[in-house]
């Protein structure tokens, strides 16, 4: 069973941007894709976009659109998500999941991240 | 985009008993695209069910779902202590975006 192990707790300031790292067990990287989903203190699940590794194609929800890019490193099996122009709305934890599909990003998640909570603050 | 509806938003229920959650969709989902997850305080989601029907490995069959076009429910046939969590709902068969209803808390009582 695949793992996906990601980077620790981040405090940024407003306006800077964050840069949070998901590393995925076993071999078979290329075979799935991987998506980014937050959630803010107490609230629902909201998905900000994924990713194909084969394809290295990406599509990302509207609302973030010009300010977040998922990209992945098949040497090191890992899948990132860089968030830009921070402010305090985006204080929340932060989940890469994997995609058991190799050819969308529009599709269920069967395996999660441990999550990363990202704080905005000044 | 569609807006998924979760309801109830609280189920206080005691063990043994049958849980039924409802997701409505404010347009008809494509196909049976429609997935449920589990989370509990301080986890990570858990996928439960997808394609509307299809009970994800490890998942008991206590578990499972039902439902087309605007209309989904997530079944839970004899609640057991360990159920307690808030359930999601998800939706992935309609560009732009994927999205997720807003959870159903299941309390055990």
């Amino acid at each position: 069973q695949v793992q996906l192990v990601q980077s620790g707790a981040e405090v940024k300031k407003p306006g800077s941007s964050v840069k949070v790292s998901c590393k995925a067990s076993g071999n078979t990287f290329n075979s799935y894709g991987f998506t980014w989903v937050r959630q803010a203190p107490g609230q629902g699940l909201e998905w900000m976009g994924g990713i194909i590794p084969i394809f290295g194609s990406t599509r990302y929800a509207q609302k973030f659109q010009g300010r977040v890019t998922i990209t992945t490193d098949e040497s090191t099996s890992t899948a990132y998500l860089e968030l830009s122009s921070l402010r305090s709305e985006d204080t929340a934890v932060y989940y890469c999941a994997r995609i058991p599909h190799m050819m969308t990003v529009m599709h269920y998640f069967d395996q999660w991240g441990q999550g990363t909570l990202v704080t905005v603050s000044s | 985009e569609i807006v998924l509806t979760q309801s109830p938003g609280t189920l206080s229920l005691s063990p043994g008993e049958r849980a039924a959650l409802s997701c409505r969709a404010s347009q008809s989902v494509i196909g049976t695209n429609l997935a449920w997850y589990q989370q509990k305080p301080g986890q990570a989601p858990r996928l439960l069910i997808y394609d509307a029907s299809s009970r994800a490995t490890g998942i008991p069959d206590r578990f499972s779902g039902s439902g087309s076009g605007t209309d989904f429910t997530l079944t839970i046939s004899r609640l057991e202590p360990e159920d307690f969590g808030v359930y999601f709902c998800q939706q992935y068969g309609t560009s732009p975006s994927l999205t997720f209803g807003g959870g159903t808390k299941v309390e055990i009582k």
